[in-house]
């Protein structure tokens, strides 16, 4: 199975401030990743697909990037919104599998 | 607007079977993939399996002498059964309609369920 490493675990940053999560593959997934975010008591909601293509309604403030075993999801401008768990999942080669998650709060 | 909701017994006894209905209103299940995705306590999530708009399924190795995923297109459900299960199984199971060649992306999910396997 692929292994997804995603870092840091958690992390507390202020509003307006710019975010960056990682997402580290066990092997090249060729941009097969997707990012998510969930609230507290909530199901996950779909951010990013293809690493970097935007979700319907999603705000343009959040963006991913990266290639080969590299990725991130980028959070500009901080809104108290925005304070949920992330986690990113690769679906290049079965079975998916999902990074550890990011919790992300307000500092 | 597609939603899915998760049913089945909160409570599971060690050996017996989990088995869960996902409710889909708003689009067919006759098209896209239907998967099943589930969050430990400590909140590592597996990909379960999924079924396609054709009836085909595909399953986690990790899973795959358990577990079953059928669907009934009449009533626009489909359902998981994992058989044997024991504590480890505890979970929050979602359902979640796939996007993608193969079911790769998860873009609708269900509000999911809680299910404790204890005796």
């Amino acid at each position: 199975d692929i292994q997804m490493t995603q870092s840091p675990a958690s992390l507390s940053a202020s509003l307006g401030e710019t975010v960056t999560i990682e997402c580290r593959a066990s092997e090249d997934i060729y941009n097969g990743l997707a990012w998510y975010q969930q609230k507290p008591g909530k199901s996950p909601q779909l951010l990013i697909y293809n690493a970097n293509s935007l979700h319907t309604g999603v705000p343009s403030r959040f963006s991913g990037s990266g290639s080969g075993t590299q990725y991130s999801l980028k959070i500009n401008s901080l809104q108290s919104e925005d304070v949920a768990s992330y986690f990113c999942q690769q679906y290049y080669d079965y079975p998916w599998t999902f990074g550890g998650g990011t919790k992300l709060e307000l500092k | 607007e597609v939603q899915l909701q998760e049913s089945g017994p909160g409570l599971v006894k060690p050996s017996q079977s989990l088995s869960l209905t996902c409710s889909v209103t708003g689009y067919s299940i006759t098209s896209n993939y239907w998967g099943w995705i589930r969050k430990f306590p400590g909140n590592k999530m597996e990909w379960m399996g999924y079924i396609s708009y054709s009836g085909s399924t595909s399953y986690n190795p990790s899973l795959k002498s358990r577990i079953s995923i059928t669907r009934d297109t009449s009533k626009n459900q489909f359902f998981l059964q994992l058989n044997s299960v024991t504590t480890e199984d505890t979970a929050t199971y979602y359902c979640a309609r796939a996007y993608g060649s193969y079911g790769d992306w998860f873009a609708y999910w269900g509000q999911g369920t809680l299910v404790t396997v204890s005796s």
